[in-house]
């Protein structure tokens, strides 16, 4: 089982970036990973997915060209780099694996990391 | 992008009760479909997978069926730690979309 750590959210003024960073507790080598992020007191948003060796890259249109996936199977971890961040970006954000099936689904979720927007 | 339609949004039951949530997606995703619970303050976690399949360690009271458009979770004779928010997803194509969330609420 993998257990997922994410860190790195915190308050940040409109414009500015923050890098996100999930820590796998097994190995995430063989796992497509995932961004969802949910506003308060909102829903969940996928934002993200990178395969399992990063030839495959998807975003959502909310963050496309402004945020960066990128994993390190080396060290179990999973990025987002967030720039040009704005109001609506304000959310906890998780990371969640998905092994390789079919039908895939987000088999494994982190705590969460809150980011703030605000000025 | 396919657009995952839940109902009710908010259900009232209680302990021993039956219920049922319904997932519309607004073209077919054969059985790419999946079912989450989420608890206040606390990550999704998965339920159901390949619309019907029931995740390792879920209780058999969870339920559920559908293929195409048409999606149902059930949950048989409600526990208390049942009361929560359930979303449906869908991972046929990109980008993965969730439906709104059921609040299932203790009457």
């Amino acid at each position: 089982e993998v257990q997922l750590v994410e860190s790195g959210g915190g308050l940040v003024q409109p414009g500015g970036s923050l890098r996100l960073s999930c820590d796998a507790s097994g190995l995430i080598r063989g796992y497509t990973m995932n961004w969802v992020r949910q506003a308060p007191g909102k829903g969940l948003e996928w934002i993200s997915y990178i395969s399992s060796g990063s030839s495959s890259i998807h975003y959502a249109d909310s963050v496309k060209g402004r945020f960066t996936i990128s994993r390190d199977n080396a060290k179990n971890s999973l990025f987002l780099q967030m720039n040009s961040l704005r109001v609506d970006d304000t959310a906890v954000y998780y990371c969640a694996s998905s092994v390789l099936a079919l039908v895939t689904r987000f088999d494994y979720w982190g705590q969460g990391t809150m980011v703030t927007v605000s000025s | 992008d396919i657009q995952m339609t839940q109902s009710p949004l908010s259900l009232s039951a209680s302990v021993g009760d039956r219920v049922t949530i319904t997932c519309r997606a607004s073209q077919s995703i054969k059985n790419y479909l999946s079912w989450y619970q989420q608890k206040p303050g606390k990550a999704p976690k998965l339920l159901i997978y390949a619309a019907s399949s029931l995740q390792s360690g879920i209780p058999s009271r969870f339920s559920a069926a559908g293929a195409g458009t048409d999606f149902t979770l059930t949950i048989n004779s409600l526990q208390p730690e049942d009361f929560a928010t359930y979303y449906c997803q869908q991972s046929i194509i990109f980008p993965r979309t969730f439906g709104q969330g059921t609040n299932l609420e203790i009457k």
